[in-house]
């Protein structure tokens, strides 16, 4: 079956340290999109790409960078790991050009020590 | 841009009452309304969602309308059951992109 999987499910790191989250979609979906999920701030969008070598910046991508090489995966990376990055970071892909269904990958918990 | 607000922050209800869930949105532009459960620990995932052409939609215990004038709606969940406990979350289309609202936390006690 088709899917969205994230890579590692949890993460330990460091400050300082450059960290890359993997999300891989099996659908063969044109949009995926990076999202951080903190208490009291819903799901942020971080970055969102269109389709492979389009990446764009979301509400809050200051310290992370995204690459699209291919359809099947949107790694993001955290250049310099801050203490604030901690979070859970959830993955999603939709199918359309225009906003539709997007479909979460099960998340990655990142503690930066 | 698109900001979609959300209310409440936090719900409590008992078994087998109702449940609504608020949202509004600043682009008049906007066209698909999501609605997405979380439960702990997991993934969001779709339950609902509605469109500017319609002004409701239901399935089974859940319900969404939409009021494209006044750029708010809403999430109904009738008989309520201790699964239902979950977050919940709205959002709103903005060109290419979704933007969510800051989630519901609502618990259903038995």
């Amino acid at each position: 079956d088709a899917e969205i999987t994230q890579s590692p499910r949890h993460k330990i790191t460091e400050t300082g340290r450059q960290v890359t989250l993997a999300c891989h979609q099996t659908w063969n979906h044109n949009n995926m999109f990076w999202y951080r999920q903190d208490l009291g701030h819903g799901l942020r969008l971080i970055h969102y790409s269109y389709g492979v070598q389009d990446t764009n910046k979301g509400e809050v991508s200051d310290g992370y960078s995204v690459s699209r090489s291919n359809t099947e995966d949107l790694p993001l990376t955290l250049e310099s790991a801050a203490s604030s990055q901690t979070s859970v970071y959830f993955c999603a892909s939709s199918e359309m050009n225009r906003a539709e269904t997007q479909y979460f990958g099960p998340g990655t918990r990142l503690l930066v020590l | 841009g698109e900001n979609v607000e959300q209310h409440p922050s936090t719900l409590s209800v008992q078994e087998g009452d109702s449940a609504v869930i608020k949202c509004t949105y600043s682009d008049s532009a906007s066209n698909y309304f999501p609605w997405y459960k979380q439960e702990l620990g997991k993934r969001p995932q779709l339950i609902i969602d509605i469109r500017s052409n319609v002004g409701e939609k239901k399935d089974q215990r859940i319900a969404v309308t939409l009021n494209k004038t006044a750029k708010h709606f809403s999430l109904h969940i009738t008989e309520t059951q201790p699964e239902d406990s979950a977050v919940y979350f709205c959002a709103a289309d903005n060109t290419d992109k979704l933007i969510f609202g800051t989630g519901t936390r609502l618990q259903v006690f038995p």
